[in-house]
């Protein structure tokens, strides 16, 4: 089984602030990673897929990079709307379809 | 518009069963691999089991094997998930979900969800 591990567990920015979640698998899994913004009391929403492709209607300011082990979702400058929970999830190499515990991101 | 609305959610004592539906509308589930993902409250995600179109293959977490069991009908469009001797650790919010494609397996459309609580 993949394990995926994401730092930090909590981002706390400003409106207009950088913001960089990280995601780290146990193995490789080339480019097959995505990354899901979940709103309080909402469903998740697929932000990024393939490591870097956005979405279907998913702001610019959502960037993603990385391949391998190593991944890396930034926000540019944050806006309050992006206050969620944001999870990245391995498909390289399933069953078990793995997700990362989420790292919280406030502003 | 491509939509996913779950139901049969509720309250269950320990050891007993549950039945979720998961009804699709806007797209074809027989063209789309789908999955069922859980959400324990104030935890992460996790995935639970996904099935083929057709129903020819079909995955299971490994603490759900042998007890749930992931289903379709393709008349009425929709996925189930039966569950049996539920345990206290089952309690969740379940999300079906649809998966994008083979090659890019990530989940684009996702349910609003049917919460089980097991107690």
């Amino acid at each position: 089984e993949i394990v995926m591990t994401q730092s930090p567990a909590t981002l706390s920015g400003s409106p207009g602030e950088r913001a960089t979640l990280s995601c780290r698998a146990s193995q490789s899994v080339s480019s097959k990673l995505a990354w899901y913004q979940q709103k309080p009391g909402q469903t998740p929403r697929l932000l990024i897929s393939g490591a870097s492709t956005r979405a279907p209607g998913v702001p610019a300011r959502f960037s993603g990079s990385g391949s391998g082990t190593e991944f890396t979702l930034t926000i540019s400058s944050l806006q309050s709307e992006d206050s969620a929970v944001y999870y990245c999830q391995q498909y390289y190499d399933w069953p078990p379809l793995t997700f990362g515990g989420g790292t919280k991101v406030e502003i | 518009e491509v939509q996913l609305v779950e139901s049969g959610g509720g309250l269950v004592q320990p050891g007993g069963s549950l039945r979720l539906s998961c009804a699709a509308s806007g797209f074809d589930i027989s063209t789309h691999w789908m999955t069922w993902v859980r959400q324990a409250p104030g935890k992460g995600l996790e995935w639970v089991a996904n099935m083929r179109y057709h129903g020819n293959e079909k995955y299971y977490v490994d603490s759900v094997k042998g007890r749930f069991t992931i289903s379709e009908d393709n008349a009425k469009n929709s996925l189930y998930l039966q569950m049996v001797s539920l345990r206290a650790e089952d309690t969740a919010v379940y999300y079906c979900a649809r998966v994008n494609d083979y090659s890019n397996y990530v989940l684009d459309v996702w349910g609003q969800g049917a919460t089980v609580t097991v107690s």
